[in-house]
């Protein structure tokens, strides 16, 4: 089983809602992470957690909250967003090793969560 | 810091002509480089890898050579299809406390029948 599943796959939340986009893999991957994707953008990356630990967080607002409650899943909360945080949410996953050879492994994506804040 | 600069689409070509997609990169240390696809509607796919200097990363008939003298990961195929029609990213990977991905800002390309 090489998949990242995400749910939902669309989303519309308004400005004053709370919802989660969650994300499973049963890889065995001890690194997650969440990209975020704009229209016609290359993914920029979120948030990274490694063995179920918050290692990288790129500077997001904390209307973002990450959590990881196993090595198997992933969870974005989701509250007082703005119009502006519409876009492609993904999900990655890969094999955590250390050092210079941890840069060597592929990431495995899912399709993406497609929020829409209105 | 690390960065990834692809050549601007979006690009158009004909079925069984032959492409090249440009990307050069700058970085400390020992990167490794991706290509990734993505079809409309998707996620991104691996398409190949190179983790060190003069490796060949190859799958589906696309190839890229990891060229530390010039800096470059550049991706080809010798004849396309209308399948191939997609976005490219070409992407560079490190570990700064855990593995980051940082990527170009994507090829669309179309191919025609």
């Amino acid at each position: 089983d090489t998949e990242v599943t995400q749910t939902p796959k669309h989303l519309v939340m308004g400005m004053t809602n709370k919802k989660s986009l969650k994300c499973e893999q049963h890889m065995g991957h001890r690194a997650m992470y969440w990209y975020k994707q704009k229209a016609k953008k290359p993914p920029e990356l979120m948030f990274v957690y490694s063995y179920e630990k918050l290692s990288i967080n790129e500077s997001v607002p904390s209307r973002f909250s990450p959590e990881c409650p196993n090595s198997s899943l992933l969870n974005l909360h989701l509250h007082a967003l703005q119009p502006e945080d519409s876009a492609l949410y993904l999900c990655a996953s890969s094999q955590e090793i250390e050092g210079l050879a941890g840069a060597r492994n592929e990431a495995f994506f899912g399709q993406g969560t497609r929020l829409t804040v209105v | 810091g690390n960065s990834v600069t692809q050549m601007e689409g979006p690009v158009t070509l004909s079925e069984e002509a032959f492409l090249t997609i440009n990307c050069t990169y700058t970085a400390t240390g020992y990167p490794s480089l991706f290509w990734y696809v993505q079809y409309p509607g998707e996620g991104l796919q691996l398409l190949l890898k190179a983790t060190k200097a003069d490796d060949k990363g190859s799958n589906k008939g696309f190839e890229a050579t990891y060229r530390k003298e010039t800096t470059s990961f550049h991706l080809e195929k010798g004849s396309v299809q209308v399948s191939d029609s997609a976005v490219y990213f070409c992407a560079l990977s490190s570990f700064q406390g855990a593995q980051k991905l940082v990527f170009g800002q994507g090829t669309r390309l179309t191919i025609n029948p």
